[in-house]
Order: C-alpha cells, then structure tokens, then sequence
C-alpha cells in the first residue's frame, strides 16, 4: 500500500522559476527520501532527510520535514528543463515491526519545466 | 560502473512462461531490496534480504514469485507461469546502512503478452 501521497500530482513551470512539490505521509518514520525518476528509468536518490532533522539543502534541492504534520516539501530552485522527471517521496519506518528498513513510495509529482 | 546493475533490461515473453531477472548490487552494500512499480504508481515493496538471508517478503509477492540471493552478491527473481497482471517495471535497491539511501538500478520491464 502506498503510504505518501504527493501533491500536486503534476506541475507545469517554466525554465528558471522555482517548483514546489508536497508529501504527505500516515505513520511514524525513521527517515523520509526523495527521489527522482525520467520517463521509464530507474530512480535516483536525491536527498534524505532523518525524522530529526526539520531542514536540508543540496545544491538547488531545499527538503523540509513537519513531524508533527507528517509531511514534507521538496523545493528546487531556478529549474531547468533537465529538471522534468517525476518527483517521488519514501518513507522509512525503520526497523520497527520487522519493516526493515523497507522504502513506501506515493505515487508521485510529474514536473515538466518548459524551456 | 559501481553502480546497481539490472539485466536484462527488458523482457517480453508469453502468459505461463517463465522469466528470471538479475540484481548486481553495489559490491560492499549487504541489504538487497526488490520492488515492483506500475504504470503512474511509485514502486511497491516486494523481497528484502540482508547478505544471503530473505527476511521479509510482502504479500505482494505469491508463490509464483522466488527470490534468491545466494553467496549474498547478486540476486534473481523469478516469476513462474507469468500473467498479464505481471506487466511492470521490477527494480532493485541496495544500500549499505540500516537507515541510509536507497541506491536503485535501472529496472527490469517485464510485459506479459
């Protein structure tokens, strides 16, 4: 079962403006990832955030994390059209209940940054 | 590359074949997971073994779906008597630490005709 929801579902900028994408999540975490996916691709890690850490930044990427709210932000900066893929958040719960570390993704933001 | 490697990349094979993908993971990484992602769905969890140990299976994975990870190096799926129910793309991970990121390869897309 999915356990985070993005928001929105898709996300039309243009080249330079800065996207927004929202997760929301159910259960406690140990950790939240984002990651991104090109069209039919494999996915890559891009920034992890642990449940005590409210605020993280890596290169253009800003990551926030409300516990309390159970949500976080994924904020990139002066997009460019390399930037269209679609935007995924996991959730890890730890090694709580035998999860193992186990990763639930949402389903997902489609960015498209158009030149 | 040191990177997770999946083979093949695609496969196409008939209903009731049998089909068997590959995970090379990063050498030095211990925990191994496999997921299975939808068309407009994130990927779901489905195996996870930690070196050659299977500790977790989701209820996704019914008995025509096998795991193996022998030697705790690389690991197989297999899918007996395939359905079109099974079309999607199957990604590996690994990762080193109990609580670090998740490194995926560039997944398997099975289509089941």
């Amino acid at each position: 079962s999915q356990q985070g929801e993005e928001d929105p579902q898709a996300l039309s900028i243009q080249e330079g403006e800065n996207a927004t994408m929202n997760c929301s999540y159910k259960t406690s975490i140990n950790n939240l990832q984002w990651y991104r996916q090109n069209s039919g691709r494999g996915l890559v890690h891009l920034i992890l955030i642990r449940s005590n850490e409210r605020e993280k930044h890596s290169g253009r990427l800003r990551v926030t994390l409300d516990t309390s709210k159970k949500s976080s932000s994924l904020l990139i900066t002066a997009s460019r059209a390399a930037d269209t893929a679609s935007y995924f958040c996991a959730t890890d719960a730890g090694n709580s209940g035998g999860s193992n570390y186990k990763l639930t993704f949402g389903k997902g933001t489609l960015l498209t940054v158009n030149p | 590359d040191t990177g997770v490697s999946q083979n093949p990349r695609h496969k196409i094979t008939k209903r009731g074949q049998n089909v068997t993908f590959r995970c090379d993971p990063i050498s030095e990484h211990n925990r191994l997971y496999w997921y299975r992602q939808t068309l407009g769905q994130g990927p779901e969890f489905l195996t996870y073994f930690q070196n050659e140990a299977q500790l977790e299976k989701s209820r996704l994975l019914s008995d025509r779906f096998s795991a193996e990870r022998p030697k705790g190096s690389f690991s197989t799926l297999e899918i007996q008597r395939t359905e079109q129910g099974d079309s999607a793309m199957y990604l590996c991970a690994s990762s080193l630490k109990p609580a670090g990121e998740q490194f995926f390869g560039p997944g398997t897309r099975l289509t089941v005709l």
